[in-house]
């Protein structure tokens, strides 16, 4: 299995522009994460999906964050406009739900640059 | 919500000795309790995890304990390695169909040589 497929695996980009993250989750798993790591802030949830369907968004800081999943084996995040605050690892998971206390397994990461 | 706490924030020990990290949680309800090693640049991953109803578990070098009474789990490493550096994060949930977990703020370790 090739695991969580994150893409890209780095963007650099000018404050102002869209930002589309994306990510494949591991076949057979029906619920995906999007998380943010900075110094600051540690890991942050900021959405998860369980089938497709956006479960608990609490963490989006802001209008200008939105997340999609239209199939089983897709997701983006969209930053839009990026601002340098976002600036950040942003860290895709997926797991397989039930049984419970399913083991989340993280993707490579994408190092998102906004100057 | 689920608050999860972890100490220390960094942690030194020579080669061979032992490590603990400490996390207490705020959610009476939380039921799953992992822990992922991220080394620098990587994906965190997980290395061991306990559930409630269990009160230690033990894999190789690494160990768990959880006390439910007091909401707190710890991370045990004997016999540390050089290749155990990393940065440790400890997490809850409470599984119940909804997988959402709380990280704490990770502890930064290093194996001196």
């Amino acid at each position: 299995d090739a695991g969580v497929i994150q893409s890209p695996r780095h963007e650099v980009t000018e404050m102002g522009q869209e930002v589309t993250l994306r990510c494949k989750p591991i076949s057979g798993h029906n619920s995906l994460f999007w998380y943010r790591q900075t110094m600051m802030r540690g890991l942050e949830l900021l959405i998860y999906f369980n089938n497709n369907v956006p479960i608990d968004d609490s963490g989006m800081p802001e209008d200008r964050f939105s997340a999609k999943m239209p199939n089983a084996s897709f997701s983006t995040l969209k930053i839009q406009p990026s601002e340098p605050r976002d600036s950040a690892v942003y860290f895709c998971a997926s797991s397989f739900v039930p049984p419970p206390w399913s083991t989340q397994y993280f993707g490579p990461g994408t190092r998102l640059l906004v100057l | 919500g689920e608050n999860v706490e972890q100490h220390p924030s960094t942690l030194s020990v020579q080669e061979g000795d032992s490590a603990v990290i400490k996390c207490t949680y705020s959610d009476s309800a939380s039921n799953y309790f992992p822990w992922y090693k991220q080394e620098l640049g990587k994906r965190p991953q997980l290395i061991i995890d306990i559930r409630s109803n269990v009160g230690e578990k033990k894999d190789q070098r690494i160990a768990v304990t959880l006390n439910k009474t007091a909401k707190h789990f710890s991370l045990h490493i004997t016999e540390t390695q050089p290749e155990d550096s990393a940065v440790y994060f400890c997490a809850a949930s409470f599984s119940s169909g909804n997988e959402k977990l709380t990280f704490g703020t990770g502890t930064r370790l290093t194996i001196i040589p």
